[in-house]
């Protein structure tokens, strides 16, 4: 079964600017969470979708939005990007919402410059 | 904010176990204690969880204590590939909030 894939990899932005970044869970998982890690604040949790909903949201400006399609791909848009967003974005899926038995994909490493 | 406290840094050598201890002394009853791990430059992996009882996977092995204000993963055999960042969680709600976490070296 395939893990879970993100797309692209790697992305620079100029400030000001806005991305979007792409999640495909595993196949069968119906939740996608979103996380970003930087080396100063850690793993912070984004948001999470179930179903096409939003099920849960952490502590981000509303620069960052989310959302997921019928075939519970999701993804995630930060716009009018600042220096400070550039982190590893990370995705996870999971069976069930509620469930933290959580499978990550290897992440988008966003650069803003 | 983290509930879970977990020492900074830990070393063990190839072959041997690796005990790492987490605090959770504010946990709640309807709380479940998570392990994931984090190897460099790749996306956490999930390792292991539990309520109350003790849990053994393929991968490693959970005790908690009978208060379950603490709890210590084993993994029984280490192996330089089990060089990460571990995190210890706590958590009831939708959300993981992942702390500091316990770097692990394994050592030939």
């Amino acid at each position: 079964k395939a893990g879970v894939t993100q797309t692209p990899r790697y992305l620079i932005k100029t400030r000001g600017q806005q991305v979007t970044l792409s999640c495909s869970p595993i196949s069968g998982h119906r939740s996608v969470s979103w996380y970003q890690q930087t080396p100063g604040q850690g793993l912070q949790f984004l948001f999470e979708y179930f179903s096409e909903t939003q099920r849960n949201k952490g502590n981000f400006p509303g620069r960052f939005s989310g959302r997921q399609f019928s075939n519970s791909r999701s993804e995630m848009n930060v716009s009018t990007l600042e220096l400070g967003d550039s982190a590893l974005y990370l995705c996870a899926s999971s069976l069930l919402t509620g469930s933290y038995e959580q499978y990550f994909g290897p992440g988008t490493r966003l650069t803003v410059t | 904010d983290a509930k879970t406290t977990q020492p900074p840094s830990m070393d063990c050598a190839e072959g041997r176990a690796a005990n790492l201890p987490c605090n959770h002394s504010t946990i709640s009853g309807n709380e479940y204690v998570y392990w994931y791990r984090q190897i460099h430059s790749q996306g956490p992996q999930y390792i292991i969880h539990g309520l109350k009882n003790n849990e053994t996977n393929e991968m490693a092995s959970l005790i908690i204590t009978e208060d379950r204000k603490s709890s210590t993963l084993i993994l029984p055999h280490a192996t330089l590939r089990d060089t990460a960042v571990y995190y210890c969680i706590v958590s009831a709600t939708d959300k993981l909030i992942f702390g500091t976490g316990t770097r692990l070296q394994v050592f030939p």
